[in-house]
Order: C-alpha cells, then structure tokens, then sequence
C-alpha cells in the first residue's frame, strides 16, 4: 500500500526567504506526483504535475523535483511572500492492474511566511 | 470558464439518515472523481468516473456510492450516516481519464457534519 510523508509538518519563516518542502513514498511504481496548495475553507489548487519519466518541473518562482527511484520530491519555493501561505500537499498516483489508481496525499505541510 | 461546482456547500445531518453530494466538473471535462477529508486522515481516494463508468473504487465501505450522469455531472451517496463521517468532500475534474498529465482541478467541498 502507498504511504505518503511530509516533512515538516509545519513551517514558519520570513517573507523573502527561499524554502524546501520535502515528500516522500513508498512505492515508486507512480504515474506521476502532484503539488496541490489549500487554503483554508477552500478546494485544492493545482500547482505542479511531473510525471514519472520527468525529473522537475518549474512554474514561476515554484520549481518541483522527483527522485522516483528513491521516492521522494521536493518543493522549492522561491523568495517566498505572505500569500504563499497555505498547507501544501503532495500527492502520487499509482498504476495498478488494467489503470491507474486515485491518488494518494500526504498530509501536508502548513506553511506560514510571516510579513 | 466556470470551475467545478459542488454542491451544497455545508448541510448537516443526523446519525442514521442518506445524504447525496453533487458536483458539475469544468465543461468538457469527462473524469470526475472524489476525495473525503478529515483532520485524523488526511485526504483519501473515494472512487473516479470516467464517461459514466466507475473506473477505480477506494477502500470504503459500501454505505458510499456514486454515479456519473451523461453530461458528466456526478452525484455522491452516503446511507446510514455514521459520526465518523463528518468530513469535507471534495470532486475534482479532468480532461481525460487518470494518469498520465491529467491535471485535477477541484471544487470548493461540501462539508457535512453529522451529529
């Protein structure tokens, strides 16, 4: 069965600080690994997908990687700013039989960037 | 372009009784699955419909169940409602089928309490 972990759990650091969010699975046979950002009271919102054969993906000052031969993925966010706020969470999805499975979350990283 | 759109938003019920969710995914778009979320568990993988077919099914007792309509608008079904399952239910909606680069886009949630 795939675990996800997250490492911290929680995160405070000031504006304009660079910062790393760290996951990690179990089972590496994954389709692909989704950063997902929530705010509070609200859906999920996409960030970033990399799929199995890639190494990173980059989408403005966010940069995500993956290691799927050690299963893990990191987040990088770039001279981080109050808005950033919000719990980050990771997420595989797995292939299994004749498709691919839901996915599976960690459970997060809540980030505060403190003005 | 509208996002995906589940409702209600909030509702409450007691111990015992049915309760069904609706979600209306991005126009065009064909997948639509579901996600419960709790404190204690995190987010967890509830089933995925792909043009009105279930195509993956989580690891919930049968009081869950769902369906897909033709203009690819799913509906949700808890029976027998139990404290435990209080939670935020969330719908997300692609393009295509699971796996690959199919970004999930989700709604707001439904939250239900259940006393």
């Amino acid at each position: 069965k795939q675990e996800v972990t997250q490492i911290p759990a929680a995160l405070s650091v000031p504006e304009g600080e660079n910062l790393v969010l760290n996951c990690s699975f179990t089972d590496s046979a994954i389709y692909n690994l989704q950063w997902f950002r929530q705010d509070p009271g609200k859906g999920l919102t996409s960030l970033l997908l990399i799929q199995s054969s890639q190494r990173e993906q980059t989408s403005g000052r966010l940069n995500a990687s993956l290691d799927k031969s050690s299963g893990r993925s990191t987040l990088y966010i770039a001279a981080s700013q109050p808005g950033d706020s919000a719990t980050y969470l990771c997420a595989v999805r797995q292939g299994s039989g004749g498709g691919a499975d839901g996915l599976t979350f960690g459970k997060g990283t809540h980030l505060i960037i403190q003005p | 372009k509208a996002g995906v759109t589940q409702t209600p938003r909030y509702l409450i019920k007691t111990r015992g009784q049915q309760v069904t969710l609706s979600c209306s995914p991005i126009s065009g778009h064909r997948s639509v699955s579901w996600y419960q979320q709790t404190p204690g568990q995190g987010l967890q993988f509830l089933f995925e419909y792909f043009s009105e077919t279930q195509r993956n099914k989580g690891n919930f007792p049968g009081r869950f169940s769902g369906r897909q309509f033709s203009n690819s608008r799913s509906e949700m079904n808890v029976s027998t409602l139990e404290l435990g399952d209080s939670a935020l239910y969330l719908c997300a909606s692609s393009l295509g089928a699971s796996g690959g680069a199919n970004v999930l886009t989700f709604g707001a949630g439904s939250r239900l309490t259940v006393l």
